[in-house]
């Protein structure tokens, strides 16, 4: 099966600027992750959907971040505007329907951001 | 908040050791605990999880333990090889929900 995917791979923008990364789930998987991984620490959950609902943004900063997710299946994740410390990697990750694997999270190659 | 520790933060060992990660967690709730291997530039990659109703699960050279009284969890790995230097992530959830990743292990395997 397809694995997640996410585009762009690569991005560095000027502080204040603004960018959007984008997701595509494993078709079928109800849920979607987004996690912030600063170089050298561990991911970071942004916020969580479940379908087209958002289960958990609670540490998404809602100031400048912001997330959906178009009929149930991509997401979009915005920053708006950039600064400094968001550089980082941005993971997208989805997980299965409610059943016995609905926790397993299979991990997208991530989008690189750099901000100058 | 919640948290999840994971020691040690580096980790060396020689070819054909054994290596042990360690995790600790916070939330009572947490009942599903995922360790991932990540290695430089790619994707996490689960390699084995445990859920609350078990203590112990292993797969091949890989087990995880899983203490819910003391709130930790282990990682072992036997018969190193070099391919399995990488960095290993521990992480808590509550079904699903709510998931915490450690701070990582970055394991080197001396050949």
């Amino acid at each position: 099966e397809a694995g997640v995917a996410q585009s762009p791979r690569y991005k560095i923008i000027e502080k204040r600027q603004s960018v959007a990364f984008w997701c595509n789930p494993i078709s079928g998987h109800a849920t979607l992750y987004w996690y912030q991984q600063i170089l050298g620490q561990g991911p970071k959950l942004l916020i969580q959907f479940q379908n087209n609902g958002v289960v958990d943004d609670s540490q998404l900063p809602k100031d400048r971040f912001s997330a959906e997710r178009l009929k149930g299946v991509d997401s979009t994740l915005k920053i708006q505007p950039a600064k400094l410390e968001d550089s980082a990697v941005y993971l997208c990750a989805s997980s299965p329907p409610e059943g016995m694997y609905q926790e397993t999270q299979y991990f997208g190659p991530g989008t690189r951001l750099l901000v100058l | 908040g919640e948290n999840v520790e994971q020691h040690p933060s580096t980790l060396s060992v020689q070819e054909g050791d054994s290596a042990v990660i360690k995790c600790t967690y916070s939330d009572s709730a947490s009942n599903y605990f995922p360790w991932y291997k990540q290695e430089l530039g790619k994707r996490p990659q689960l390699i084995i999880d445990i859920r609350s109703n078990v203590g112990e699960k292993k797969d091949q050279r890989i087990a995880v333990t899983l203490n819910k009284t003391a709130k930790h969890f282990s990682l072992h790995i036997t018969e190193t090889q070099p391919e399995d230097s990488a960095v290993y992530f521990c992480a808590a959830s509550s079904g699903g929900f709510k998931t915490i990743f450690g701070a990582g292990t970055r394991l080197f395997v001396k050949a």
